[in-house]
């Protein structure tokens, strides 16, 4: 079975402060590939990053940081100096099997207070 | 370039009614992919469509339907409205590999009442 598991529904924090989002899979396939999402306010759904399983070098960029680690299967999005923009549900989803279908985490709501 | 655009925004419905949502993809995107959003339920995938074809299929009833056009333009349609079929539902495009990122559009909210 392949699954998603976002352990944390809501998060709250004070502009600045650095929030790391939990994000832990489940697949007995060999070949994935895990991603993340921002959905603010808005709606839209917005690519963040994608990562297959042969790739386990942790990812950069500006205040976001991506931490895989098949030893855990968990691929945690870590937000350095988070700020007001940053408040959106994030989702962390899975590509497994020989299909083209995402499997969701329920997503973790973040709010950044100034 | 244009990102996925969808149709209509928003949409109210009754209980027994049928609709059709319709979904423009990203130029030169052959894939398009449909998810249902609830807030209990979250991000459901309902299916994919490529090059015309049904490729993955969820687990939702038959009520559920889509197609897709030659331009790659998709349309999904539900018959019988229930009451528990009120959600956003989501369009995504992509190149159609399964690495490929999917860029979605805004969405639909659709109201059952």
């Amino acid at each position: 079975a392949q699954k998603v598991t976002q352990a944390q529904t809501e998060i709250s924090v004070v502009e600045k402060e650095d929030v790391t989002l939990d994000c832990v899979y489940e697949t007995r396939d060999t070949t994935y590939y895990l991603f993340w999402y921002k959905q603010p306010p808005s709606g839209e759904l917005v690519f963040l990053i994608r990562r297959n399983s042969f790739d386990e070098q942790n990812e950069i960029s500006g205040r976001y940081s991506w931490n895989f680690q098949k030893s855990t299967s968990s691929f945690n999005f870590t937000i350095t100096a988070s700020q007001v923009v940053d408040s959106a549900v994030y989702f962390c989803a899975l590509n497994a099997g020989n299909n083209r279908k995402l499997i969701w985490g329920l997503g973790t709501s973040l709010a950044v207070n100034p | 370039k244009a990102g996925v655009t969808q149709t209509p925004r928003y949409l109210i419905k009754t209980r027994g009614q049928q609709v059709t949502l319709s979904c423009s993809p990203i130029s030169g995107h052959r894939s398009v992919s449909w998810y249902q959003q609830t807030p209990g339920q979250g991000l459901q995938f309902l299916f994919e469509y490529f090059s015309e074809t049904q490729r993955n299929k969820g687990n939702f009833p038959g009520r559920f339907s889509g197609r897709q056009f030659s331009n790659s333009r998709s349309e999904m349609n539900v018959s019988t409205l229930e009451l528990g079929d009120s959600a956003l539902y989501l369009c995504a495009s992509s190149w159609g590999d399964r690495a490929n990122e999917q860029f979605f559009g805004p969405g639909t909210r659709l109201t059952v009442l």
